[in-house]
C-alpha cells in the first residue's frame, strides 16, 4: 500500500543542522520529493533524488535515500529563521503520476 | 501567467450548495493536477489532466467531484452538494510534463469552508 509517514514537530537552534526524517511503504517509487509549505503559501519544490541514488547535495540541502529500509532524509545546513515551515516528502510511484504527500514536519527554527 | 493561479482564493459556502473552483496552470502546461490538503495533513491526489482528458481521476471521493480542462488550459472543480467535510484546501498544481524530472508547481490554493 502507499504510506508515508513523518515525524510531526521539529524545533531546531538558528545556525544549526536541521534532519528532517521521512519512511515511505512502496518499493515502486521512482522519485521521492522534498517541498516547502509556509503560511498561507502553496507548496514550494525543493529538491528531489531518483530512486537509484542514494545522496544528492543542493547547497544547503542534503538528501540521503535509504532504499532498503525505505528511509528519506532531508538535511539543511546552517537552518535559517526563514527556513520555518512545513515539510512535505512525497513519493511518486511507477507508472504513475501522481505524488502521495506525508503528514509534513513542522520545523521551527529559534535565535 | 507567471505561475499557478486559483480563484477564489477564499469561499465560505452553506452545506448543499454547489461550489466552482478555477486553477490557471502557468502557460504552456500540459499537466494539471488538483490536491486537497485538509488541516494538519498533507495534500492528497485527486485528479490529473494530460491535455483536455481526465488521465487519472481516482482521487476523487465521490461523484460529487468532478473536474473539466475543456481546452487544455484552465481547469475547473466542480462540487455538488457540498458537505462540511468538504473544507479543505484545494490545490492545483502544473507542470511541462510528465516525467520525474519534471517540476510540479503549486498554485497558493483555494481555501474552501462549508458552514
Amino acid at each position: 500500500g502507499e504510506d508515508v509517514e513523518q515525524s510531526l514537530f521539529l524545533s531546531v537552534r538558528e545556525g544549526d543542522s536541521s534532519v528532517i526524517n521521512c519512511t515511505y511503504t512502496d518499493s515502486s517509487s521512482t522519485y521521492l520529493y522534498w517541498y516547502k509549505q509556509e503560511p498561507g503559501a502553496g507548496l514550494q519544490l525543493l529538491t528531489y533524488i531518483f530512486s537509484n541514488m542514494d545522496m544528492k547535495q543542493d547547497q544547503r540541502l542534503t538528501v540521503l535515500l535509504n532504499k532498503k529500509d525505505k528511509h528519506l532524509s532531508l538535511r539543511i545546513a546552517d537552518t535559517q529563521t526563514g527556513d520555518s515551515a512545513i515539510y512535505f516528502c512525497a513519493e511518486k510511484l511507477q507508472n504513475t503520476d501522481k505524488l502521495i504527500f506525508g503528514t509534513g514536519t513542522r520545523l521551527q527554527v529559534f535565535p | 501567467g507567471a505561475g499557478v493561479s486559483q480563484t477564489p482564493s477564499n469561499k465560505v459556502t452553506e452545506k448543499g450548495k454547489y461550489v466552482e473552483l478555477r486553477c490557471d496552470p502557468i502557460s504552456g502546461h500540459t499537466a494539471l493536477y488538483w490536491y486537497r490538503q485538509s488541516l494538519g495533513q498533507g495534500p492528497e491526489f485527486l485528479i490529473y489532466f494530460q491535455g483536455t482528458g481526465a488521465a487519472d481521476d481516482s482521487g476523487l471521493p465521490n461523484d460529487r467531484f468532478f473536474a473539466v480542462r475543456p481546452e487544455g488550459s484552465v481547469s475547473t472543480l466542480k462540487i455538488q452538494r457540498t458537505e462540511r467535510g468538504d473544507s479543505a484546501v484545494y490545490l492545483c498544481a502544473s507542470s511541462s510534463g510528465t516525467g520525474a524530472g519534471n517540476t510540479i508547481y503549486f498554485g497558493e490554493g483555494s481555501w474552501l469552508t462549508v458552514v
